[in-house]
């Protein structure tokens, strides 16, 4: 059965750092291309990053460019989002999701983030 | 990009159908079959009902299609139960690794 846990949410100040994890199992991580997508309180979804099986392609949707960073480890099952620069419109529920010929087929139970003075 | 267009909300009694659609643009939802259709409720994390716009995964009853013209992609719940009552979200590859969403539909269940 394939499983996606996420973990590492939490409070942060505006302006702190977090470092997301999502540990796979259930199938070859290896194999599959990895996502993250969050979910504001009470917003819709949307897709903020993505990370290829050999970590040679990586994505960012334009709201977390140049402050979130994507990596994996395949050894490890497991991928990870830092995130620096917090900004209160971050506040999310952050999920990972499995990549599946272009459609987001897993998903994991989420990690909420919230960044609040 | 821009979010796909969902209607807000849709109703409809039990044993009814209804359809909610979701409209992009020429570079996602008309430029690939890669639609897909996620079920959330409250506090609970997406569940994908539909994927490459009509494919069904295991478990999923029959009674939710999916279909797409152009750059309209809709889900057609049939026989409405009280269970569906819930969160809909569209979603559709766009491209150069990237995905975008609609807006979500909430659906009522009279």
């Amino acid at each position: 059965e394939v499983q996606l846990v996420e973990s590492g949410g939490g409070s942060v100040q505006p302006g702190g750092s977090l470092r997301l994890s999502c540990a796979a199992s259930g199938f070859t991580f290896s194999y599959y291309p990895m996502n993250w997508v969050r979910q504001a309180p009470g917003r819709g979804l949307e897709w903020i990053s993505y990370i290829s099986t050999s970590s040679t392609n990586i994505f960012y949707a334009d709201s977390v460019r140049g402050r979130f960073t994507v990596s994996r480890d395949n050894a490890k099952n497991s991928f990870y989002l830092q995130m620096n620069s917090l900004r209160a419109e971050d506040t999310a529920v952050y999920y990972c999701a499995r990549d599946q010929d272009w459609n987001l087929i897993y998903w994991g139970q989420g990690t909420p983030v919230t960044v609040s003075s | 990009q821009s979010a796909l267009t969902q209607p807000r909300s849709v109703s409809g009694s039990p044993g009814q159908s209804v359809t909610v659609s979701c409209t992009g643009t020429s570079s996602d939802v008309g430029g690939y079959n890669y639609v897909s259709w996620y079920q959330q409720h409250p506090g609970k994390a997406p569940k994908v009902i539909l994927y490459d716009v009509t494919k069904r995964p295991s478990g999923v009853p029959d009674r939710f299609s999916g279909s797409k013209s152009g750059d309209t992609a809709s889900l057609t719940i049939s026989g409405l139960q009280a269970e569906d009552e819930a969160d809909y979200y569209c979603c559709s590859y766009a491209g150069s690794y990237s995905w975008v969403f609609g807006g979500g539909t909430k659906l009522t269940v009279l």
